[in-house]
């Protein structure tokens, strides 16, 4: 079986730009949460995906956005970057995202910002 | 909301000798607690989990092993190998409702051959 694919592996903007990522689920796998890792702040959860309905968001700013598609595939959005969104976003998908089920990751995708 | 804390955040040991990584965490409705192993270029990999109505899983050289009434759980890697050399987290599943796993900030575990 496939594991969790995302879209680029790497990227660079500017500051003001705005950027999408792609993250394909396992096959079957119908939850999909994004992370952004940082060097100080470790892995923080961004928003969880399940059937094309955002369920769970933490705490980042409204530039941060998803969706979720009807194959599962997500993507998330950020707008206007700033430096400090710099960081290797991390994608995992699991069967129905329920708080005691195994996650899976993908390879991330490292955004670097200028 | 759930808060994780892990120590020590690097960690140097001898080949064959044993690693322990401790984390903390402050939800006592939490009940799942997995840790991942990430290599360099890699996401996370899940390489054991417990669940709070079990105080301790083996998987050959890696245990886990949980308190719930001091509220911390704890990796031990026996044996170490050259490839167990990666950043180890910890984490504990957020009883809110659907999955929101928080992460303990990271341990790099390097085994001097």
């Amino acid at each position: 079986k496939a594991g969790v694919t995302q879209t680029p592996r790497y990227l660079i903007k500017t500051r003001g730009q705005q950027v999408t990522l792609s993250c394909s689920p396992i096959s079957g796998h119908r939850s999909v949460s994004w992370y952004q890792q940082t060097p100080g702040q470790g892995l923080q959860f961004l928003f969880e995906y399940f059937s094309e309905t955002q369920r769970n968001k933490g705490n980042f700013p409204g530039r941060f956005s998803g969706r979720q598609f009807s194959n599962s595939r997500s993507e998330m959005n950020v707008s206007t970057l700033e430096l400090g969104d710099s960081a290797l976003y991390l994608c995992a998908s699991s069967l129905a995202g329920t708080k005691s089920e195994t996650q899976y990751f993908g390879p991330g995708t490292r955004l670097l910002v200028l | 909301g759930e808060n994780v804390e892990q120590h020590p955040s690097t960690l140097s040991v001898q080949e064959g000798d044993s690693a322990v990584i401790k984390c903390t965490y402050s939800d006592s409705a939490s009940n799942y607690f997995p840790w991942y192993k990430q290599e360099l270029g890699k996401g996370p990999q899940l390489i054991i989990d417990i669940r709070s109505n079990v105080g301790e899983k083996k998987d050959q050289r890696i245990a886990v092993t949980l308190n719930k009434t001091a509220k911390h759980f704890s990796l031990h890697i026996t044996e170490t190998q050259p490839e167990d050399s990666a950043v180890y987290f910890c984490a504990a599943s957020y009883s809110g409702g659907y999955q929101k796993v928080t992460f303990g900030t990271g341990t790099k575990l390097q085994v001097i051959p």
